[in-house]
């Protein structure tokens, strides 16, 4: 496609559940972020691929977080064992390199854990 | 204190209006400055995109930066209802996406 797209854009689980929240970032990007962005805060960076390999998983805010990217392309933002407080906007944002390139978002995965 | 403050609004002005949105920041070796506009339930799009101090301007859209304050500042000019979003200011040491560090966003609504 022509922009980022994630999915689902939307997804209420209960707390307890394991999600798992996709990213199709734009073609030929090699670079793919996962930002998480909660209610009246900025975006908080989580992890950062170039190709396959995550050099950066500084963001990650727990181990109950995890990242894959497979084929330089996809990538899966895993929460297992939800919490209320992982309740956010899950945006992933692909640009052509880690250096200094326009990054371009998608429109989001709105959690919501009850 | 957060590395960015950025006050959050909600603001509000009449069509027309000059809109001034404003950032601080305490890490002096930021020297790459970023403003974007996000619409309710969308990504983030980049608006402007300065390097070190000095002014740019985009159409409608100025970025001002004052690195001996630590200040940067987006101005709209003659502001339409469509320009309504949340704005967000974003800066970085390298450039490099990866190390972006993003303010709160300040809500704007322009009123026809």
């Amino acid at each position: 496609g022509a922009g980022v797209s994630q999915s689902p854009s939307n997804k209420v689980t209960e707390k307890g559940k394991d999600v798992e929240l996709r990213c199709d970032p734009i073609s030929g990007h090699t670079a793919l972020y996962w930002y998480r962005q909660s209610l009246g805060q900025g975006l908080e960076f989580l992890i950062y691929f170039q190709g396959n390999s995550a050099p950066d998983k500084s963001g990650l805010p727990s181990d109950r977080f995890s990242a894959e990217r497979t084929g330089g392309s996809v990538s899966t933002l895993t929460i297992q064992r939800t919490q209320q407080e992982d309740s956010a906007v899950y945006l992933c944002a692909s640009s052509a390199g880690q250096g200094r390139n326009t990054i371009y978002f998608g429109e989001g995965s709105w959690l919501t854990v009850v | 204190q957060k590395e960015v403050e950025q006050d959050p609004g909600p603001l509000s002005v009449p069509e027309g209006a000059i809109v001034s949105l404003n950032c601080t920041y305490s890490n002096s070796a930021f020297q790459y400055f970023m403003w974007y506009r996000q619409y309710s339930r969308k990504g983030p799009e980049l608006l402007m995109y300065t390097y070190s101090s000095g002014n740019k301007e985009d159409g409608r859209f100025t970025a001002q930066v004052d690195k001996s304050s630590k200040y940067i500042s987006l101005f709209i000019r003659d502001s339409q209802p469509s320009d309504s979003a949340t704005y967000l200011c974003a800066m970085s040491h390298s450039g490099s996406a990866r190390q972006l560090t993003f303010g709160s966003g300040t809500q704007l609504t322009v009123l026809p």
